[in-house]
């Protein structure tokens, strides 16, 4: 059975950029959950959504939105990317939204 | 404000022998307290959890101790294995998935199982 799925796994963009990443969870999951990696610390809560709307959000600005597709697929949107936008951008699927988390191996993003 | 704490960077322990990790945390709301582990270049592996109705939870080879006057929780790994050798996050929420507040990490522990 395929796990959760990112892509790209690695991406460069320059400063003020957008950017888009990319989640397939688990067949079967119906929830969906993002999460950002600095180098050297641990994940910090971004987002999550269940069926399709968004039922949590972390202290993070307006320039990060996401949205959940019908066949429970997600999307990370990163709007004026900063320098400190670097990091891994890890998302997670589960049954539900208290259900436990499966991670993906993440997205790499580096600003420049 | 960091609400999970892992003090201890990194930990070396010879094979065979007990690793011990702690974790610290300071919201009281918190009731579901979880263990991941993450090799370089991939997600973080959820490993073992624990309920705040218990203050012990065993799987195998690892065990977690939950205190919850003193706020601490650890995870023993008994015996210790090379491939143990990974960063361990610990994490808390307010429910078993994290909900709508999403799952509080540390900042890791490096685990390294020396031969």
């Amino acid at each position: 059975d395929a796990g959760v799925t990112q892509s790209p796994t690695h991406l460069i963009k320059t400063r003020g950029q957008h950017v888009t990443l990319r989640c397939s969870p688990i067949s079967g999951h119906k929830s969906v959950s993002w999460y950002q990696q600095v180098l050297g610390q641990g994940p910090q809560f971004i987002f999550q959504y269940y069926e399709k709307e968004e039922r949590g959000r972390g202290n993070f600005p307006d320039r990060f939105s996401a949205r959940q597709f019908p066949n429970y697929s997600s999307e990370l949107n990163v709007n004026a990317l900063l320098l400190g936008d670097s990091a891994l951008y890890l998302c997670a699927s589960s049954l539900g939204p208290l259900e436990k988390l499966f991670f993906g191996s993440g997205t790499q993003l580096s600003v420049l | 404000d960091q609400q999970v704490k892992q003090n201890s960077p990194s930990l070396s322990v010879q094979e065979g022998r007990i690793s011990i990790l702690n974790c610290d945390y300071t919201n009281s709301m918190f009731d579901y307290f979880l263990w991941y582990k993450k090799y370089p270049a991939e997600g973080p592996t959820f490993l073992i959890s624990i309920s705040s109705i218990k203050d012990k939870n065993e799987d195998g080879r690892f065990t977690v101790f939950l205190n919850k006057s003193a706020k601490h929780l650890s995870l023993h790994i008994v015996p210790s294995q090379p491939g143990d050798s990974a960063v361990y996050f610990c994490a808390a929420s307010a429910g078993s998935g994290g909900g709508a507040d999403g799952l509080t990490f540390g900042k890791g522990t490096h685990l390294i199982i020396q031969p």
